[in-house]
């Protein structure tokens, strides 16, 4: 059981808007920046975003990040086939004094 | 341009001690302000941060792992290592090598190798 949870699973059609939640606390998401991990199968993740809405370099700008108080969200819109992925979200947390990851959640483009 | 290539054996025989090394080219483990760390990922599972090392050789690590865990660095090599001692089949994963602290901040790991998968046999 993971301390950042997200959903196992979302999914979409091509062209629309999805989201993906990762629910913490005060002491790793509520104050602190949130990143975002894409997995392609039999890949290692890929950085998608830094600092809870911040996009590393190359990544689509139909990649968003936010974050609000003990939770974050990942936004993906105009859905595409190659978005299909494993998303994990991270952040670092002050009680534990650890790196903390996000169980993932398995994106299906319909 | 920044590499990283994870090695070792790819077979541990339970109660032994998983060793992994961490090459990395186009960047000093020791000049810059960076943390090398390794991640793994169980079959079928998330993600999970083991430990990291700074470039000044101060390490960290997840607490639930510590007392099993020591990640170490060899400079003239350019490479960082884990051992992992007391194995179990719970240890059966892929071993990723990245590096964080970077402009993109401490927690952000932005470049990874490729992974090496571990699995611990009986």
């Amino acid at each position: 059981q993971s301390v950042l949870t997200q959903p196992p699973s979302a999914s979409g059609t091509p062209g629309q808007r999805v989201t993906i939640s990762c629910s913490g606390s005060n002491s790793n998401i509520g104050g602190n920046t949130v990143q975002w991990y894409q997995q392609l199968p039999g890949t290692a993740p890929k950085l998608l975003i830094y600092s809870s809405n911040q996009r590393a370099s190359g990544v689509p700008d139909r990649f968003s990040g936010s974050r609000s108080g003990t939770s974050a969200s990942l936004a993906i819109s105009g859905l595409q086939s190659e978005d299909e992925a494993d998303y994990f979200c991270e952040a670092w947390d002050d009680s534990l004094k650890e790196l903390l990851f996000g169980g993932g959640t398995k994106l299906t483009v319909l | 341009q920044l590499q990283l290539q994870e090695s070792g054996p790819g077979l541990v025989k339970s109660s032994e001690t998983l060793s992994l090394t961490c090459s990395v080219s186009g960047a000093s483990i020791s000049s810059s302000s960076y943390y090398w760390g390794w991640i793994r990922q169980p079959p079928g599972k998330g993600l999970e941060w083991i430990g990291s090392i700074y470039y000044t050789g101060t390490t960290y690590y997840n607490l639930s792992l510590k007392s099993r865990v020591s990640i170490s660095r060899d400079t003239s090599k350019n490479q960082f290592s884990l051992k992992m001692t007391s194995v179990t089949a719970a240890d059966t994963a892929v071993y990723y090598c990245a590096r964080h602290g970077s402009s993109y901040g401490f927690e952000a790991f932005d470049m990874w190798g490729q992974g090496t998968r571990v699995t611990v046999s009986s």
